[in-house]
C-alpha cells in the first residue's frame, strides 16, 4: 500500500495562477482533509470530506476549493494563488472508526 | 471550541538524557488525544493516541504519554532520547465521533539533540 500520495511534491506559482493539488489514498479511509502548516503555526484545517459525496470548510478556507472525486481522491484548488498561500500542504485520511489521521509527504506550496 | 497549547517552542537535550514534551488542551468532552512527529520534509507519523483506558499510553519508537485530566494534560516523555529523535512533535485533540472527527493541533515543540 501506498498509503497517502501528493502530487506534487514541490510547485513554484506566479500571483494570480491556478492550480491543484492532488491527493490519493489506498487505504479505505472514509474521512480525508487538507491542511497547511506555517512556521510557528502548527497545522490548520483548510477544508474536509468526512464522507465520499460532501465536503466542508475548516479553520482557513477562503482562497481554496476542494473536490472529493471518488472516495480515493480529494483535490485543493488554487484559483488565484496569492503569496499568502505559499506553505506546506498536507493531505490527510482517516478511517471510519478510528481517531487517527494518516499524513501524506505534504506538497510545498511557492507564490510569487 | 477545542485548542491545544504546546508552552515549548525548542527545547534541546543532550543524547541519553530524558525528555518530557508539554502538551495542553481545552476540549468540552471527552477528548481524543494524539502525538505525531514530524522529521524534517517528511509527513507527520503518529506516535501514540488515547481515549480512554489506563492513562499512562505506549507508542511507538520508546515513547509514551500520560493523559492528566485534573490538569488537561497530555505530556510526552522519553526516557532516554536518540539522535535521530531530533524532530519536531505535535500534540493534537478531536473527538471520538462525529463534528468530522476534525483534530486540532497545538502550534509543535522542536527537538534538537546534542551529540
Amino acid at each position: 500500500n501506498a498509503g497517502v500520495t501528493q502530487t506534487p511534491k514541490f510547485q513554484v506559482l506566479k500571483t494570480g495562477q491556478s492550480m491543484t493539488l492532488q491527493c490519493a489514498q489506498d487505504m479505505n479511509h472514509n474521512s480525508m482533509y487538507w491542511y497547511r502548516q506555517d512556521p510557528g503555526m502548527g497545522l490548520r484545517l483548510i477544508y474536509y470530506s468526512a464522507s465520499e459525496g460532501t465536503t466542508d470548510k475548516g479553520e482557513v478556507p477562503n482562497g481554496y476549493n476542494v473536490s472529493r472525486l471518488n472516495k480515493r481522491e480529494f483535490s485543493l484548488r488554487l484559483e488565484s494563488a496569492a503569496p499568502s498561500q505559499t506553505s506546506v500542504y498536507f493531505c490527510a485520511g482517516r478511517d471510519r472508526g478510528a481517531g487517527e489521521q494518516y499524513f501524506g509527504p505534504g506538497t510545498r506550496l511557492t507564490v510569487t | 471550541a477545542q485548542s491545544v497549547t504546546q508552552p515549548d517552542i525548542h527545547i534541546t537535550v543532550s543524547e541519553g538524557a530524558s525528555l518530557e514534551l508539554r502538551c495542553n488542551y481545552s476540549y468540552g468532552a471527552t477528548p481524543y488525544l494524539f502525538w505525531y512527529v514530524q522529521s524534517p520534509g517528511q509527513g507527520l507519523q503518529l506516535l501514540l493516541k488515547y481515549f480512554s483506558g489506563d492513562t499512562l499510553v505506549q507508542g511507538i519508537k520508546g515513547f509514551e504519554a500520560e493523559f492528566k485530566r485534573s490538569q488537561s494534560s497530555f505530556n510526552l516523555r522519553k526516557p532516554s532520547v536518540h539522535w535521530s529523535d531530533a524532530a519536531e512533535y505535535f500534540c493534537a485533540v478531536g473527538p471520538f465521533t462525529g463534528g468530522g472527527n476534525k483534530l486540532t493541533f497545538g502550534t509543535g515543540t522542536q527537538l534538537k539533540v546534542e551529540l
